[in-house]
């Protein structure tokens, strides 16, 4: 069964700064897609960031970009030039595909402070 | 609709009641997950709908919840006797399907349901 593991619960940073949060993921499968979420106190989960897995090519997204390191199985997001509209839950999120399924496996995410 | 839409936001019942929780997809949208968010987790999946059948229904915890789709579009996720443990947030998601080889990655989460039962 595949994990995802977010191993720092909360993270604050000052605006403008640049944070880092980690994921790892555990699976013996070779074909998936990683995913970072945001997930402000509206609740919706909003897609940051994706990263396919046979791409070796780090994702980037304006401000956001991942560390992906396929042989370590870990998924960072680097936050850039942060902004006080960061400050979210952000959850880590896999999904295996070459089936029909395409649910996703989250992990318990990590609160981000962005502070002024 | 322009977004995924779930009703109620919030709902308050007592322990041992039944509940239905509203899913309202984006139109056109074929494929329809539900998810349960306790308190401090991510998210973990419950079912997926893709059209009017149950494509997976593994995630479910226990008989006591069901979820239809009749028509391929609306979902309602029914819980019976409901438990202080069924206190989560409960989150609909909808996408295009992609087909069997391709992830269907263009999720897109409605604001939830929060149940608490007391």
């Amino acid at each position: 069964a595949q994990t995802v593991t977010q191993s720092q619960p909360e993270m604050s940073v000052q605006e403008a700064e640049t944070v880092t949060l980690s994921c790892t993921y555990d699976t013996s499968e070779s074909n998936y897609y990683l995913f970072w979420y945001k997930q402000p106190p509206s609740r919706q989960m909003i897609l940051v960031i994706r990263q396919e897995a046979y791409k070796q090519q780090n994702a980037t997204e304006n401000r956001f970009s991942v560390n992906f390191q396929k042989a370590a199985k870990s998924f960072s997001l680097k936050i850039s030039d942060s902004q006080l509209g960061d400050t979210a839950m952000y959850f880590c999120a896999f999904m295996h595909y070459g089936g029909s399924q395409g649910n996703l496996i989250f992990g318990k995410g990590t609160k981000l402070s962005v502070k002024p | 609709g322009a977004g995924v839409s779930q009703t109620p936001s919030n709902k308050v019942t007592e322990k041992g009641k039944y509940v239905e929780l509203r899913c309202d997809p984006i139109s056109g949208h074929t494929a329809l997950y539900w998810y349960r968010q306790s308190l401090g987790q991510g998210p973990e999946f419950l079912i997926y709908f893709q059209g009017t059948g149950a494509a997976d229904d593994s995630g479910l915890p226990n008989d006591r919840f069901f979820a239809v789709r009749p028509e391929g579009s609306v979902s309602t996720l029914k819980i019976q006797r409901t438990e202080r443990g069924d206190s989560a947030v409960y989150l609909c998601a909808s996408s295009l399907y992609m087909g069997p080889v391709r992830a269907n990655y263009g999720y897109t989460f409605g604001s939830g349901t929060r149940l608490t039962v007391v």
